[in-house]
């Protein structure tokens, strides 16, 4: 009954291949982010979607394409894989905004990927 | 440009003793904040949360304080508990969404705590 569940755990693959990393959240929420968590520890936010909807997009390269079928999924996409990489992804999902604030987000176990 | 400092890369803290990181950041549009707590090959996990027109927040052994003046904040742990060996992270985020709750969190290195029973 994983809420937040990414797939697969880790990756090896090499320069120039494309993968794909796979998110599916239970828990009803509309936002669905991906984070990186680069080799320095820093994580970062690279997409939002809300409803399917991208809502952010920060500075990615466009090798990075995010796809949401339904709410309830976001999947990342990476073409012509480069060794910097080589991070760890998150996914998470928040509900959306009410009176108390910011909701949480919640987040996966993460996908260690490293390109060879 | 780190927005969210954790100068404190690691903690020890004795079992049944306070713990207390602490957390800088530097733009003063960030309006609420938030700790995580990550396990080893785990991902974060929301512990508790301060909207910045408050200056303490409690959740039973964990309390943050906000210092606004300063661009503080601080979570306090008491008492530790081995259980509680883990990196936190310290979380901000600016003032407006980016549409039905949609936002954008800037995290802080974390400061990996190690609580010695």
């Amino acid at each position: 009954d994983t809420a937040v569940s990414q797939t697969p755990k880790y990756l090896v693959t090499q320069m120039g291949n494309d993968k794909s990393i796979k998110c599916e959240q239970n828990l009803g929420h509309d936002t669905m982010y991906w984070y990186k968590q680069d080799s320095k520890k820093f994580l970062k936010i690279m997409f939002s979607y809300n409803n399917k909807e991208l809502i952010i997009n920060e500075t990615v390269p466009n090798r990075f394409s995010p796809k949401s079928p339904d709410k309830a999924h976001l999947n990342l996409h990476i073409n012509s894989l480069e060794l910097g990489d080589s991070a760890v992804y998150f996914c998470a999902s928040s509900p959306n905004r009410g009176r108390a604030g910011y909701p949480e987000a919640f987040f996966g176990q993460g996908t260690r990927l490293t390109v060879v | 440009d780190q927005q969210v400092k954790q100068n404190s890369p690691s903690l020890s803290v004795q079992e049944g003793r306070i713990s207390i990181l602490n957390c800088d950041y530097t733009n003063s549009m960030f309006d609420y904040f938030l700790w995580y707590k990550k396990y080893p090959a785990e991902g974060p996990t929301f512990l508790i949360s301060i909207s910045s027109i408050k200056d303490k927040n409690e959740d039973g052994r964990f309390t943050v304080f906000l210092n606004k003046s300063a661009k503080h904040l601080s979570l306090h742990i008491v008492p530790s508990q081995p259980g509680d060996s883990a990196v936190y992270f310290c979380a901000a985020s600016a003032g407006t969404d980016s549409g039905a709750g949609s936002y954008q969190l800037t995290f802080g290195k974390g400061t990996k705590l190690s609580v010695i029973p």
